[in-house]
């Protein structure tokens, strides 16, 4: 099956600092690719939408400043939390949708990046 | 908003027993929808998709009522490789790829 590799998979850093999270679809193309944070015993939560090309479409109470995504190929979307803080401590996981599934909407998730903050 | 539903659980079951799941959801414009299984601290991973009436695989069988917009989930013959989280999702409808998923139903397989 389609594989899409994030990484770091576990990451500690203090807070103030950034941390960049890859999102890798490894054998399909996805001009569409979805970043959600899932806190303890919540469900995912869809943070934004990365198109390739073109800019993120951010949910409604995502800051977009903080949460900076780029999609610059139909492989590879990155997120970067700038300026870190405890609260931003989660387990954020990358999606793809593979294009040659046409209408449909099969997605495939990465492992996830559990970040904590310090 | 939009929202996903499901039963709270937990579901615990012997091997070998039968489960039912169900979920509601609140969109309905929402076209296509699925069952996704997560283990503790990993990713979801893609169970069964449902885009018209219902589908089957194996032990595993989706259902899917528009009318009353609920899709339910059915595991025959449980496993103690069945313990896992299972995730209803919707997607937005209106061309949109963007899901929505339910919290979750923790389902643990007994011996």
């Amino acid at each position: 099956g389609a594989v899409v590799s994030q990484h770091p998979s576990w990451v500690i850093c203090k807070s103030g600092t950034s941390v960049k999270i890859e999102c890798r679809s490894l054998d399909f193309q996805a001009t569409t690719m979805f970043w959600y944070r899932q806190f303890p015993k919540q469900s995912l939560m869809l943070m934004a939408t990365s198109n390739e090309g073109s800019k993120a479409t951010y949910e409604q109470g995502v800051e977009k400043d903080k949460f900076l995504i780029n999609h610059a190929s139909l492989t590879l979307s990155t997120l970067t939390v700038t300026s870190a803080h405890p609260e931003d401590s989660s387990f954020y996981i990358c999606s793809a949708r593979d294009l040659s599934a046409g209408l449909k909407n099969i997605q495939y998730f990465g492992a996830g990046t559990r970040l904590s903050v310090l | 908003r939009k929202e996903v539903e499901q039963d709270p659980g937990p579901f615990n079951v012997p091997e070998g027993a039968t489960v039912a799941f169900n979920c509601t959801y609140s969109n309905s414009a929402s076209q296509s929808f699925f069952w996704y299984r997560q283990d503790c601290r990993k990713e979801p991973k893609l169970l069964m998709s449902v885009y018209s009436s219902g589908n089957e695989d194996g032990r595993f069988t989706a259902q899917l009522n528009r009318a009353s917009q609920y899709i339910s989930l059915l595991i025959r013959d449980s496993k103690l490789s069945d313990s896992a989280t299972y995730l209803c999702v919707g997607d937005s409808g209106a061309g949109s790829y963007q899901l929505t998923f339910g919290k979750g139903t923790k389902l643990s397989v007994i011996p």
